[in-house]
């Protein structure tokens, strides 16, 4: 079955740049989702249609594409950022997939 | 202001039947399609299924393909999972969530609170 795959964990200190990728073979032909999740709470959506950001998101939250792989960059990273941070996208026949995740350290 | 609710916690032995329920508010209800998420413990999200409440159309994940059932009552603007013949396996949280088309594509903007369920004997 088709599989997003993510680095599992990335640390920075306040007020860098964090950079998060995920990779899948169909996302240069499909959209990329991004989602926040911290501890003990409902996803948030991040990121739409691989790069754009719903009302109310920081623009410090940013996402680009490059062939099969997709970054999510939180620039001037702050404490609060801590967090899982999650891809969504789908396979060649539409079936969604999420990516299993990044944990965000902040240092 | 738009709010996706789901029903409280569940405690179920093995073997057991339950139904998760996710009520809308806030938006025209029937119009957009809900997703199914779960959440095993400690894990990533797993996409599960969706359904457009106007006509309860549906659509399951090949990989949940027969291991619940969704449903709907646009008359409350509630959308329901059913799991059955339960295992320990499906301990999860369970989420609903919305998705704005015309908005966000695939994505799911708006999250119910998640519905925590326990299988265990």
């Amino acid at each position: 079955s088709y599989e997003l795959t993510q680095t599992p964990s990335v640390s920075v200190s306040p007020g860098q740049t964090a950079r998060i990728t995920c990779s899948g073979d169909a996302l240069p032909n499909q959209y990329a989702y991004w989602y926040q999740q911290k501890a003990g709470q409902a996803p948030v959506l991040l990121i739409y249609k691989d790069n754009e950001r719903p009302s109310g998101i920081p623009e410090r939250f940013s996402a680009s594409t490059s062939g099969t792989t997709v970054t999510l960059t939180i620039s001037g990273v702050q404490a609060e950022d801590e967090a899982d941070y999650l891809c969504q996208s789908a396979d060649t026949s539409g079936t969604w997939v999420f990516g299993g995740g990044t944990k965000l350290t902040v240092l | 202001e738009v709010h996706l609710v789901q029903s409280g916690t569940e405690v179920k032995k093995p073997g057991e039947s339950l139904k998760i329920s996710c009520k809308g508010s806030g938006y025209t209800f029937n119009t957009y399609w809900i997703g199914w998420v779960r959440q095993m413990p400690g894990k990533g999200l797993k996409w599960m299924g969706i359904i457009y409440p106007g006509d309860s159309n549906t659509r399951y994940s090949p990989s949940f393909q027969g291991q619940f059932t969704m449903s709907a009552d646009k008359s409350i603007n509630t959308a329901y999972l059913q799991l059955s013949s339960l295992k320990a396996s499906d301990t999860a949280i369970y989420y609903c969530a919305r998705i704005h088309r015309e908005l966000t594509g695939d994505g799911f903007d708006i999250w119910g609170q998640g519905t925590v369920v326990t299988v265990s004997s």
